[in-house]
């Protein structure tokens, strides 16, 4: 199985902030990934698929990168609205997994 | 617009079995994979089972292997997921959700809370 690791698992940042959230996968996943966002009592929402690609109607601030094993999400100017938990998700193989997720917090 | 609504979420002894339902609108269904995933309370997102259009290819996660059924009727739109020898660790929120091309998970439901306890 592919096991996916966030870092870091809790990450503290003010509106305006720039952040980078990192996603480790323990073999390549090729460009299967993507990325969502959950708040509390909410089903997750598709930011990112297909490791870049930005899903229709999520704001331009939102952006993926990377390739082969460690994919970046970065919020470029936090706004209020995305104070939330973040999970990356691969579909090279089966089983698909999902990292452990990052919760975003106001500082 | 599409929807995804989960039913039969309930509370169940361990051991007991419990029959998720997922009714689908808004999409030709009979062109989609569909997907279970689940989530523990408090804790992190975890893939449960695929479902091939037609029904004929399935995927699982390992600890639901043999105790877990995923099934769909195209027919009415639907997707199911049949649980067995329910287990205290089977506790969670079960999303279906409708599976895109690429393996990511487009268009989620509003979950429903499964609750394995004695």
């Amino acid at each position: 199985d592919i096991q996916m690791t966030q870092s870091p698992s809790t990450l503290s940042a003010s509106v305006g902030d720039r952040v980078t959230i990192t996603c480790r996968a323990s073999q390549g996943v090729g460009v299967w990934l993507a990325w969502y966002q959950q708040k509390p009592g909410k089903a997750p929402k598709l930011l990112i698929y297909k490791v870049s690609s930005l899903q229709s109607g999520v704001p331009s601030r939102f952006s993926g990168s990377g390739s082969g094993r460690e994919f970046t999400l970065t919020i470029s100017s936090l706004q209020p609205d995305d104070f939330a938990s973040y999970y990356c998700q691969q579909s090279n193989s089966y089983p698909y997994t999902l990292g452990q997720g990052t919760k975003l917090e106001i500082k | 617009e599409v929807q995804l609504v989960e039913s039969g979420g309930d509370l169940v002894q361990p051991g007991g079995s419990l029959r998720l339902s997922c009714a689908a609108s808004g999409f030709t269904f009979s062109n989609y994979w569909m997907t279970w995933v689940r989530q523990a309370p408090g804790k992190g997102l975890e893939w449960v089972a695929n479902i091939k259009p037609g029904g004929n290819e399935k995927y699982y996660v390992d600890s639901v292997k043999g105790r877990f059924t995923i099934s769909r009727d195209d027919a009415k739109n639907s997707v199911f997921l049949q649980m067995d020898s329910l287990r205290t660790e089977d506790t969670a929120v079960y999303y279906c959700v409708r599976l895109e091309r690429s393996g990511y998970f487009e268009y989620w439901g509003q979950g429903t809370l499964v609750t394995v306890s004695s």
